[in-house]
């Protein structure tokens, strides 16, 4: 069975500082992996994704994810944070051929102005 | 498009009372996901539907049941409310079902069991 583990519980940052999210994943066979937020009030909404390819994925509102394969890993990075990033942010897993994801535990981000 | 719909936003229930919390989707999208989310253990798969008549269980399938009659609505009915059952419910929908798919969520349902 896959399983999906984001380090951080909660993150507090100031505005203008650089924000990394770990996940790492355990499965046993070629993955897709994806990242969603949540931000206060709103649905869940992909941020960015990867199936394939270019391993640095870049997605919207700046941020990008590196999947490092041999560390089974997909962190997700922002080199500078606005206070708007303030959110819960979800990564997720499947293999190649399954429509079911699994969840992180999320991991909520704080930016003080 | 109005996208993912979820009624109601909150409810309380009593123990051992029964609800349906309603999705409807608008995109045509024939797979449809019911998670239900607790703080710090991310979101848990109750239900799937691969398409109107077609269900399956997910992580977290006990005392809930669905139904898929039609491709827009996949409701999710909890029949003996425990508080156990306390938790944030979201619906979710992928057009093809492939595995490198969109998933689009609903806003949520809060609900307390008390």
């Amino acid at each position: 069975a896959q399983s999906v583990s984001q380090h951080n519980h909660h993150v507090i940052l100031s505005e203008a500082a650089s924000l990394e999210l770990g996940c790492n994943y355990s499965y046993g066979g070629t993955v897709n992996l994806f990242w969603y937020v949540q931000y206060p009030g709103q649905h869940l909404q992909l941020l960015l994704k990867y199936f394939s390819g270019d391993p640095l994925v870049k997605g919207i509102k700046g941020f990008e994810a590196e999947f490092i394969k041999s560390k089974f890993s997909f962190n997700l990075r922002k080199p500078s944070v606005q206070w708007s990033d303030t959110a819960e942010y979800f990564c997720a897993v499947n293999g190649w051929g399954d429509y079911k994801l699994s969840f992180g535990a999320g991991t909520t981000v704080t930016v003080r102005a | 498009n109005a996208g993912v719909t979820q009624t109601p936003k909150f409810r309380i229930l009593k123990i051992g009372q029964s609800m349906t919390l309603q999705c409807t989707q608008d995109m045509n999208h024939n797979y449809m996901y019911w998670y239900r989310q607790d703080p710090g253990m991310g979101l848990k798969l109750i239900y799937y539907s691969v398409g109107a008549g077609i269900t399956d269980k997910g992580e977290v399938p006990n005392g809930y049941n669905v139904s898929r009659s039609t491709t827009e609505d996949f409701p999710l009915r909890l029949e003996l409310a425990a508080p156990s059952q306390t938790s944030v419910y979201f619906c979710a929908s992928t057009s093809t079902g492939g595995s490198t798919d969109t998933q689009y969520f609903g806003p949520g349902t809060r609900l307390t069991v008390l």
